[in-house]
């Protein structure tokens, strides 16, 4: 069963540090997706891409936060400059097309804590 | 902001007991709902995809319902077993290739 891989599984950094949670979605996958859960949280949407630009982001995805595609397979989330909010569980998730009738493949989550 | 509810909160059944909860959303413009199945310390799993009103699917002991005119969506399961504890996540698919999740129901089932 393809599976979408997430490292690390988790990170601890200063406050104001720079982060780069990585993911590799599933090959044959087209969309890619950023999620999050603060603890005690749903899980919400933070952006989603596709042909390597980005299709639609929320209000939380702000300047901070970028995605990358830097090659084939992997899938980038970097938070330039941490806060102690941003602690949080981090999904990715890939889907075959951007279609409502295809689910979604997530990974396991990188647990991020800012200190 | 769009809300999605799910209840209860938790459950907590016997082996060989059938169990049901609800996830409930306004009747606004969604695409789908998709229920996942999320295990502790592993990835959410997706279980089903509805799209229509009136959708019913079924995974073995498990189905769903859709009712799009009255907002809710509802998950059985049959005979729950130990593996079936997780947390239940239901999500409205919006447009913009987007989720929005309900908060889980989370279910233990002891043997």
């Amino acid at each position: 069963e393809p599976e979408v891989t997430q490292t690390p599984s988790h990170q601890v950094t200063q406050m104001g540090q720079e982060v780069i949670l990585r993911c590799v979605p599933i090959s044959n996958h087209l969309y890619f997706y950023w999620y999050r859960q603060i603890l005690g949280q749903k899980v919400e949407f933070l952006v989603s891409f596709y042909n390597n630009e980005i299709s639609e982001k929320s209000e939380i995805f702000d300047d901070q936060f970028s995605v990358e595609r830097p090659d084939g397979s992997n899938f980038t989330l970097k938070i330039r400059s941490t806060k102690l909010e941003d602690s949080a569980m981090y999904f990715c998730a890939s889907s075959v097309v951007g279609r409502p009738g295809y689910g979604y493949t997530f990974g396991s989550g990188t647990r991020l804590t800012v200190v | 902001i769009l809300n999605v509810e799910q209840s209860p909160q938790s459950l907590h059944v016997q082996e060989g007991d059938s169990t049901n909860f609800t996830c409930s959303f306004p009747s606004s413009n969604f695409y789908a709902l998709h229920w996942y199945r999320w295990e502790t310390a592993k990835s959410p799993e997706a279980l089903f995809v509805m799209t229509l009103n009136g959708d019913e699917k079924k995974k073995g002991r498990i189905s769903a319902t859709l009712n799009t005119k009255e907002g809710y969506s509802y998950l059985y399961i049959k005979g729950s077993q130990p593996e079936d504890s997780a947390t239940y996540l239901c999500a409205l698919y919006l447009e913009g290739n987007k989720l929005v999740f309900g908060a889980g129901t989370i279910l233990r089932v002891k043997s």
